[in-house]
C-alpha cells in the first residue's frame, strides 16, 4: 500500500465550479502538507503549504488538513480554464531525523476546467 | 519563491552516451533533491543532499549518480544512457521552512 493515495481523477468541471481534490496518507509522522500544480511539460509549482492540522486560504484556494483522519483536501472556488493542470499532494515529516525534508507525493489528479 | 535552474530543458541522445543534467539554485538552500517522473505518473525521489559533500540515494533505485561540491550546484550524471532512462528529471531545493521548490525539469529521451 502506498503511503499517500490521491483520488486519480481525471476531473472535468465547468468554469465557475467548486473543485475538491483529496489525498489520504498512512504515515503519522507527516507534519508538512503541500499542494502543487503542474502544467504539461513543466516543473511542479507550489500552491499551498500547511503545517499540521487546520485550514489555510489563499485567494480562490483553500487547503484543509485533518491529521486525526490522515486526510487532506484542496478546494478551488470559481474555477477557471487556467486552473486546468495536474494537481499533486505532497507530504513531509520535516527536516529532522532521517527524513531530511523529503517529500512523498500522491499520483496526481488531472483537472480540466472547460469554458 | 526560489530561483532554481535546470539545463538542458530537453535532451535527445543515443544509447551509451554519458550525460550530465545540471541543477543550480541561488537561494543558498542546503537541501536539494532529484526526482524522476514518467508521463502521467507520480514523482519518485532518486537522490538527495543535505549539504556540501553529502549525497544519499532516494526511494527509487537509479543508475544515475550525483555530486554536491558547491551549495548551489547539484548535477546528476548517467555514465551510459539507455532507453530505460527516458523520463523527466526534476530538481528541487528546500527553504528553512521545508517548502520545496522545483526547477522546470529536463526531459530526457534516449534512443
Amino acid at each position: 500500500q502506498k503511503e499517500v493515495e490521491q483520488d486519480p481523477g481525471p476531473l472535468s468541471v465547468p468554469e465557475g465550479a467548486i473543485v475538491s481534490l483529496n489525498c489520504t496518507y498512512s504515515n503519522s509522522a507527516f507534519q508538512y502538507f503541500m499542494w502543487y500544480r503542474q502544467y504539461s511539460r513543466k516543473g511542479p509549482e507550489l500552491l499551498m503549504y500547511t503545517y499540521s492540522s487546520g485550514n489555510k486560504e489563499d485567494g480562490r484556494f483553500t487547503a484543509q488538513v485533518d491529521k486525526s483522519s490522515k486526510y487532506i483536501s484542496l478546494f478551488i472556488r470559481d474555477s477557471q480554464p487556467s486552473d486546468s493542470a495536474t494537481y499533486l499532494c505532497a507530504m513531509s515529516a520535516g527536516a529532522g531525523g532521517t527524513s531530511y525534508g523529503k517529500l512523498t507525493f500522491g499520483q496526481g489528479t488531472i483537472l480540466t476546467v472547460h469554458p | 519563491e526560489a530561483d532554481i535552474y535546470q539545463t538542458p530543458r530537453y535532451l535527445v541522445i543515443g544509447t551509451g552516451k554519458k550525460i550530465t543534467l545540471e541543477c543550480s539554485q541561488t537561494m543558498g538552500h542546503d537541501k536539494m533533491y532529484w526526482y524522476q517522473q514518467d508521463p502521467g505518473m507520480e514523482l519518485h525521489l532518486i537522490h538527495y543532499s543535505y549539504g556540501v559533500n553529502s549525497t544519499e540515494k532516494g526511494d527509487l533505485s537509479s543508475e544515475s549518480t550525483v555530486s554536491r561540491i558547491r551549495t548551489e550546484h547539484f548535477p546528476l550524471t548517467l555514465e551510459s544512457a539507455r532507453p530505460s532512462h527516458t523520463s523527466q528529471y526534476l530538481c528541487a531545493s528546500n527553504t528553512g521552512n521545508n517548502e520545496q521548490f522545483f526547477g522546470p525539469g529536463t526531459r530526457l529521451t534516449v534512443l
